[in-house]
């Protein structure tokens, strides 16, 4: 049971350059979510999508763009890196509104921008 | 507006010792309630939830939450603490007037020595 899966794990990225990172999930969930994750400060949400083709920004967008083409998958897009991206980012999906369904997590990709 | 707070960056404790960790919420409603656990390179994992009636919560691993109205506050305890209790938790709060909406603590970092 694969669950959340993230790729890659960790990765380097010079300023300005661009970068996906992948998301899949194989539970069937409508709902899925990125986060960005930085020291003391918890989990911040950057885009979410209820269902193919349907996504919205949540609290933090600026500096990446997100697409879902299919249920399974929801990609996060950089497409000019700066140093202010250096973070960890966790896909989650959840079968039902967030309110009150459990959210599920990849294990995270760690992204250092230099 | 709604905010989350978990009082405490860092907690060490000592194995066979009993732990708790604090969480206190702002919002006008009752929301939903979590707790996760983020081990060392690990995404996250849902410990235990509130969404309602009884007010004192058991989740995996031997932890429990009491949700207390009066204080906004849902704390999290384990009697006796194992070594691989060692970890990240983060409470976090679904609110019940939007879909999605959920906001994350910073986090409480939790040591267990020998």
């Amino acid at each position: 049971n694969a669950g959340v899966t993230q790729t890659p794990k960790f990765r380097i990225l010079k300023i300005g350059q661009s970068m996906t990172l992948q998301c899949a999930q194989d539970m069937n969930h409508n709902y899925m979510y990125w986060y960005r994750q930085d020291p003391g400060m918890g989990l911040k949400l950057i885009y979410y999508s209820v269902g193919a083709g349907i996504t919205d920004k949540g609290e933090v967008p600026n500096g990446y763009n997100v697409s879902r083409s299919t249920t399974e998958d929801f990609p996060l897009r950089l497409e000019l890196a700066a140093p202010s991206q250096t973070s960890v980012y966790f896909c989650a999906s959840s079968y039902g509104p967030t309110g009150e369904n459990i959210q599920y997590f990849g294990a995270g990709t760690r992204l250092s921008v230099l | 507006a709604q905010s989350v707070t978990q009082p405490d960056i860092h907690i060490t404790v000592s194995e066979g010792a009993s732990l708790e960790l604090r969480c206190n919420y702002s919002y006008g409603a009752t929301p939903y309630l979590f707790w996760y656990v983020q081990s060392p390179g690990q995404g996250l994992q849902l410990l235990l939830k509130y969404l309602s009636g009884d007010t004192l919560v058991q989740g995996i691993k031997g932890f429990e939450a009491e949700f207390k109205r009066s204080q906004s506050s849902f704390n999290l305890r384990k009697p006796s603490v194992h070594w691989s209790d060692a970890a990240e938790y983060f409470c976090a709060v679904g609110l019940t007037d939007s879909w999605g909406k959920f906001q994350f603590g910073a986090g409480t970092q939790v040591v267990v020595t020998p």
